[in-house]
């Protein structure tokens, strides 16, 4: 079966722009969760949602943000770049049982 | 405050080798402890996952140790080969609770033939 479908695979944005990335997750399940990974903090948790409802958030600031629509699938927003937003953004889906995480390959964003 | 410690940070070992990486964690809350394996340019993959009501899984040559006394799980990668080498990274989730999956910082696991 498919896996979790990220787009775009590496984004190039200037301070100050907004992105939208996607997040596709494996047919059949409904929670989709964002993490950010960067060199210096590793593997940071943004947020997670179940049937189009937030019902986890990390520490971020408000200019992250995300959705989550009747499919599943799943966008995170991110407006008003700053050069410390660079890192790689990953989307993992789960089913809600006891199998854990599937992540996809990620997308790289860099804001220059 | 890092809820899951991790340790090395990398880690060279010799083909056949056993490869041993260590987490601690502080939040008893914690009910699912998965290892996760990342190749460059490739998201995190699941490699095998424990729950705190058994101290040891084994998974082919993958095996976690668990002692949740002391707070501490462990990854031990037997007769380790080159295609191991990579990021290793521990993580700690409640399941069903507020918290998810915490990462620790990841382990650079290089395998020499």
């Amino acid at each position: 079966k498919a896996g979790v479908t990220q787009t775009p695979r590496y984004l190039i944005k200037t301070r100050g722009q907004q992105v939208t990335l996607s997040c596709s997750p494996i047919s059949g399940h409904r929670s989709v969760s964002w993490y950010q990974q960067t060199p210096g903090q590793g593997l940071q948790f943004l947020f997670e949602y179940f049937s189009e409802t937030q019902r986890n958030k990390g520490n971020f600031p408000g200019r992250f943000s995300g959705r989550q629509f009747s499919n599943s699938r799943s966008e995170m927003n991110v407006s008003t770049l700053e050069l410390g937003d660079s890192a790689l953004y990953l989307c993992a889906s789960s089913s809600g049982l006891a199998d854990g995480y599937t992540f996809g390959s990620g997308t790289r964003l860099t804001v220059v | 405050q890092q809820q899951v410690k991790q340790s090395p940070q990398s880690l060279i070992v010799q083909k056949g080798g056993i490869s041993i990486i260590n987490c601690a964690y502080e939040n008893t809350a914690f009910d699912y402890f998965p290892w996760y394996q990342q190749f460059p340019g490739k998201g995190p993959a699941l490699l095998i996952a424990i729950r705190p009501d058994v101290s040891e899984k084994k998974e082919g040559r993958f095996t976690i140790s668990f002692n949740k006394s002391a707070k501490q799980f462990s990854l031990h990668i037997m007769d380790s080969q080159p295609g191991d080498s990579a990021t290793y990274f521990c993580a700690a989730d409640t399941q069903g609770g507020s918290e998810k999956l915490v990462f620790g910082k990841g382990t650079k696991l290089t395998v020499n033939p």
